[in-house]
């Protein structure tokens, strides 16, 4: 079946420091990407959807300077949180479609700790 | 926009119990409605994915049913076992694009 994977898995930094993370479709070619934000307790939050080759389209509120998002290849999209603080802690997940409106399939999340 | 609610928050069971998770959406125009699981600090398991045209789908179980012109939906899991401890998220996908809409999700402890 399809498969996302992301990574790293957990990440803690200083305060500061932009954190990178990446989301890869193994078996299959990931038209469209998207990026999600859950606090704890709390449910998924669409932050932003990106098609290969073109600029990630954001949701409101989330700053595309703060959360910078590259899909440069059908296999690959990457999340810089760039200049981390404690507020951009939390978990972050990735999901990636194929062609034809197919269900996204998602990665196993990125657990992001700013001290 | 669309608004996902799902009632119970949490919920805790004997194991054993029948149990009925509930899923509610305010624009009945969608393309499709998923069922996931999420274990604590994990990503997202699909359970089980419901197209427009369809009224339920079954996966071993688990049973979720459809009503889209009311704006539901509901995720029964038979027979519950202490392994099935982990929280329900209901998304639906809209109409326009394969946006999916998160539910708060129920957190479900099944008891030995």
């Amino acid at each position: 079946g399809a498969v996302v994977s992301q990574h790293p898995s957990w990440v803690i930094c200083k305060s500061g420091t932009s954190v990178k993370i990446e989301c890869r479709s193994l078996d299959f070619q990931a038209t469209t990407m998207f990026w999600y934000r859950q606090f704890p307790k709390q449910s998924l939050m669409l932050m932003a959807t990106s098609n290969e080759g073109s600029k990630a389209t954001y949701e409101q509120g989330v700053e595309k300077d703060k959360f910078l998002i590259n899909h440069a290849s059908l296999t690959l999209s990457t999340l810089t949180v760039t200049s981390a603080h404690p507020e951009d802690s939390s978990f972050y997940i990735c999901s990636a479609e194929g062609q034809g409106h197919q269900p996204q399939h998602f990665g196993d999340g990125t657990r992001l700790s700013i001290l | 926009k669309q608004e996902v609610t799902q009632i119970p928050a949490a919920l805790s069971v004997p194991e054993g119990e029948n149990l009925v998770l509930n899923c509610s959406f305010t624009d009945s125009a969608i393309y499709n409605l998923q069922w996931f699981r999420q274990d604590p600090g994990k990503g997202l398991t699909s359970l089980l994915l419901i197209q427009s045209s369809q009224r339920e789908q079954t996966s071993g179980r688990l049973n979720a049913s459809l009503d889209k012109s009311s704006g539901r939906s509901t995720l029964y899991i038979a027979a519950s076992q202490p392994g099935d401890s982990a929280t329900y998220l209901c998304a639906v996908n809209g109409d326009a694009g394969n946006m999916l809409t998160f539910g708060g999700g129920t957190r479900l402890m099944v008891k030995p």
